[in-house]
Order: structure tokens, then sequence, then C-alpha cells
């Protein structure tokens, strides 16, 4: 079993659309959620992070986070087709420490 | 935000020849990098981890004779793929961490440099 799962898509979505991307994992001691969009052929860059459980907001994106089910979730409001990408949950034990990643869900949003 | 940079972004090289990416950050001091591979709609598999001055710490699976990782200053870490072949052909990508960013230890990443073993 993979530490981290999530659901590769790839998932397709009309522009105005809210979208939401999961992962889910085994390890408990996990504590720092991020989650990161990576265009093609590029680097990943940070777009959301999160400590412990709880929501966290910024613009038209919501993260969250359910340690007790170890299940965190990315929402999209109002998709556009400039957010198609493959979007990575990542999460460590420790601050700065060594990042797990999920497999990466691509999203393409249509016009 | 702070910048990563890696060089080059694309290579193309002969099987049993050797190459060398380089990444560097630009705005702040690196006390750790990790290297990264990535494969085609695949995930970031960790590498390795190196601390500016000490050996890198490999991964399982890893070969260290393999992937030389040197991170000689606080600004710098080199990767470099000994005698590559053609399953070495992958996105290699590095991240940095200074211990700031936002509060959080973030960790920012490189573009990635694409590696093509013909």
């Amino acid at each position: 079993q993979k530490e981290v799962e999530q659901d590769p898509g790839p998932l397709s979505v009309p522009e105005g659309a809210i979208v939401s991307l999961n992962c889910t994992y085994s390890n408990s001691a996990f504590q720092y959620f991020m989650w990161y969009r990576q265009y093609s052929r590029k680097g990943p860059e940070l777009l959301m992070y999160t400590y412990s459980s709880g929501n966290k907001e910024d613009g038209r994106f919501t993260a969250q986070v359910d340690k007790s089910s170890k299940y965190i979730s990315l929402f999209i409001r109002d998709s556009q087709p400039s957010d198609s990408a493959t979007y990575l949950c990542a999460m460590s034990a420790h601050q700065g420490g060594k990042l797990i990643f999920g497999q990466g869900t691509e999203l393409s949003v249509k016009p | 935000g702070a910048v990563v940079s890696q060089h080059p972004s694309w290579v193309i090289c002969k099987s049993g020849t050797s190459v060398k990416i380089e990444c560097r950050s630009l705005d702040f001091q690196a006390t750790t990098m990790f290297w990264y591979r990535q494969f085609p709609k695949q995930s970031l598999m960790l590498m390795a981890t190196s601390n500016e001055g000490s050996k890198a710490t490999y991964e399982q699976g890893v070969e260290k004779d393999k992937f030389l990782i040197n991170h000689a200053s606080l600004t710098l870490s080199t990767l470099t793929v000994t005698s590559a072949h053609p399953e070495d052909s992958s996105f290699y990508i590095c991240s940095a961490t200074g211990g700031g960013g936002r509060g959080t230890g973030e960790l920012f990443f490189g573009e990635g440099s694409r590696l093509t073993v013909l």
C-alpha cells in the first residue's frame, strides 16, 4: 500500500465548475499537508499549505484536512481553463522535512 | 517568492556518458536540497536529501554511485548521472529549503531538467 493515494484522473470539467481533488494517506505521523500545481514540463508550485486538521481558504481554493479519516481535499471554485494542470498532494511528518507526494490528478477545464 | 533555478532545463546525451544538473537557490541560503525524479504521468519520487557540507542521504533503491550528489555551498547542489542509460531518461527536479519561507520550512522547487538518453 502506498503511503499516499491520489486518483490520477484525468478529470475534465466545464469552465465555472467546482472541482474536488482528494488524497488519502496511511501514516498517522503526517502533520503538514500541501497541494502543489504542476504545469506540463514545469516544476511544482505550492498552492496551499495546512498544518494538522482544519480548513484553509485562499481565493478560489479551499484545502481541508481530516486527520481522523486520513483524508485531505482541495476544492477549486469557479474553475478556469488556466487551472488546467496536474495537482499533487504532499505531506510530511516534520516541518521542512521529507515530502511524500501523491500520484497527481490531471485536471482539464474546458472553456 | 524565493527562486530555485535548475540548469540545464533539458539535455540529450548518448548512452554511457555522464550528465551534470545544477540546482541553485538564487535569493536564499538553502540548508537542505532534495532531488526528485518524475516519470510521465507519475508522482515525484524522492531520490536523495542533501545538506550543505555533508554527504547526501539516498532513498532506498537509489544507486548512490550512479546518481552523485554534491552540495558544496549553501546555494548550489549538483546531481550527476554517471554512465547514463536510456532507462535513466526522466524529469529530474530539485527543491530547496532554508528553513524559512512562509515560516513553514517551505520547499521551493526548481523548474526541472528533462534528461533523454539515446
